[in-house]
C-alpha cells in the first residue's frame, strides 16, 4: 500500500519550540504531501515534494524527503499555539490520486 | 480564485434513511473531484474519484453510490444508511490543473442514529 504512516500519533509542546513529524511509505512515489486539519474542518494543504526533491521550505515549515529510506518529515519552526492542529501526509503514485495517512495530533501549548 | 462548497453542514439522520450530499466547485473546469470519509480521530479514506462528467471509480465496496452530474458537482448519495457511514465526508477538488495538489470543502458531519 502506499498509504503514508506519520509518527508519532500525538506530539504536545510549549510555544516556540519546534514540531517534528514523520512520515513512513512502503512503495516508490511520485510525490508527497502534507496537509493539515483544524478540528472540525477540511484539510488545508501545506507543501508537496516530489520523489526528485530532497527538501523544501515554505515559512516555518521544512519538508524533507527520503526515498531510499521511503520516508519523510515535517518540521514546524518556533511553534505557535495556532499550529495546534492534525497534520497528515499523503502518497501518491502514478495515479497522482493521494492516499493519506491516520495523522500527527498537535497541541501547541501557549 | 477557485472554491468548493458542500452541504449541508451537519446532518442526522436514522438508520435505513436516504442520504444526499453535494459538493460543487467554482473558478476551475474540468477538475478532478473527490470523496473522503473520515471516522473519529482517524485518515482519510477515500471513497470515490472522478475525473469527468458521469465518469465514477470506487474504491471502497459499500452502501454509497456517486455521481457527477455537471463538471463542477459531485454527489455522494445512500438509499439506506447504516450506523457505520458515520463520520466526516469530505469533498476535494484536484488534478494536474492543480498541480496535483487537492483542495478541500468545509466537509458534512453525518450522524446516524
Amino acid at each position: 500500500s502506499q498509504q503514508g504512516e506519520e509518527d508519532p500519533q500525538a506530539l504536545s509542546i510549549q510555544e516556540g519550540e519546534n514540531a517534528t513529524m514523520n512520515c513512513s511509505y512502503k512503495t516508490s512515489i511520485n510525490n508527497l504531501q502534507w496537509y493539515r486539519q483544524n478540528s472540525g474542518r477540511g484539510l488545508v494543504h501545506l507543501i508537496l515534494i516530489r520523489s526528485n526533491e530532497r527538501e523544501k521550505h515554505s515559512g516555518r515549515l521544512r519538508v524533507t524527503l527520503d526515498t531510499s529510506k521511503k520516508s519523510s518529515s515535517l518540521l514546524i519552526t518556533a511553534s505557535r499555539a495556532a499550529d495546534t492542529a492534525s497534520y497528515f501526509c499523503a502518497t501518491a503514485g502514478g495515479s497522482y490520486i493521494p492516499t493519506f495517512g491516520r495523522g500527527t495530533s498537535l497541541i501547541v501549548h501557549p | 480564485s477557485q472554491t468548493i462548497h458542500q452541504w449541508p453542514a451537519t446532518l442526522v439522520q436514522p438508520v435505513g434513511s436516504p442520504l444526499s450530499l453535494e459538493c460543487t466547485v467554482e473558478g476551475t473546469s474540468n477538475p478532478n473531484l473527490y470523496w473522503y470519509r473520515q471516522a473519529a480521530g482517524r485518515g482519510l479514506q477515500l471513497l470515490f474519484y472522478s475525473v469527468g462528467i458521469g465518469q465514477i471509480s470506487s474504491e471502497v465496496p459499500q452502501n454509497l453510490s456517486a455521481s457527477r452530474p455537471q463538471d463542477r458537482q459531485f454527489i455522494l448519495s445512500s438509499k439506506k444508511l447504516l450506523l457505520s457511514d458515520s463520520g466526516f465526508y469530505l469533498c476535494a477538488w484536484g488534478g494536474q490543473v492543480a498541480g496535483n495538489e487537492q483542495f478541500f470543502g468545509p466537509g458534512t458531519r453525518l450522524t446516524v442514529l
